[in-house]
């Protein structure tokens, strides 16, 4: 079955400090691995979709690259509106259709 | 455009009673997905339909079952509620039923059971 790791589980930052967050997956077949954002009580909002090893995608501050093994989403500048909960995700074959296996996600703060 | 819709925001129910949960797509797509969410964890999968269709099925137990309408807007229902049900009711809608397809999420249904 299809595993989606992330780390670290939470992480506080000050304005301007940059990080990265790691998913790593085991996956019979990636056919998509996607990153969302998710305030509390509100629904994962989707961020990017990366296909194959070596991609790369940015939006603002936020960049999204992938390897055979892992994802990683950099945060450059952070501000305290990315303070979010940061989740990955990749398409699993079992069970049938277009099911996405979640990681539990990285609780970011970013504070002034 | 609107995105996707859920109702209702929130719900508050007791043991062994039934629900309902509605959930309506973006204009176009016609895939509906089905997710639960227990706090401090990431969602996880109940369903997928298409074009009315069952398509995906989670390991959830048959006290949770769905459809989707000819508009394509859907509704989970679950019998016999048990305390362990109390979650975020993700309903989430992609263009076609392809596994690459992004989901794009809603809201969520807040569901407390008592």
């Amino acid at each position: 079955e299809d595993q989606v790791t992330q780390s670290p589980e939470a992480l506080r930052l000050q304005e301007g400090e940059s990080s990265s967050l790691n998913c790593s997956y085991t996956v019979s077949g990636l056919r998509g691995l996607f990153w969302y954002r998710q305030d509390p009580g509100k629904g994962p909002e989707f961020l990017f979709t990366l296909y194959s090893a070596g991609e790369e995608k940015e939006k603002e501050r936020l960049k999204a690259t992938l390897t055979k093994k892992e994802s990683f989403l950099h945060i450059t500048a952070p501000k305290p509106e990315d303070s979010a909960t940061y989740l990955c995700a990749v398409h699993d074959f079992t069970g049938g259709g277009n099911k996405l296996t979640f990681g539990t996600g990285t609780q970011l703060k970013v504070e002034l | 455009d609107a995105g996707v819709t859920q109702s209702p925001t929130h719900l508050i129910k007791t043991r062994g009673q039934h629900v309902t949960l509605r959930c309506s797509p973006i204009s176009g797509h016609k895939s509906v997905s089905w997710y639960q969410q227990v706090l401090g964890q990431g969602p996880q999968f109940i369903f997928q339909y298409y074009e009315k269709e069952e398509r995906g099925r989670g390991n959830f137990p048959d006290r949770f079952s769905a459809r989707q309408f000819p508009n394509y807007s859907s509704e989970l229902n679950v019998n016999a509620l048990l305390l362990g049900d109390s979650a975020l009711y993700l309903c989430a809608s992609s263009s076609r039923r392809h596994i690459q397809e992004t989901q794009y999420f809603g809201p969520g249904t807040r569901l407390l059971v008592l």
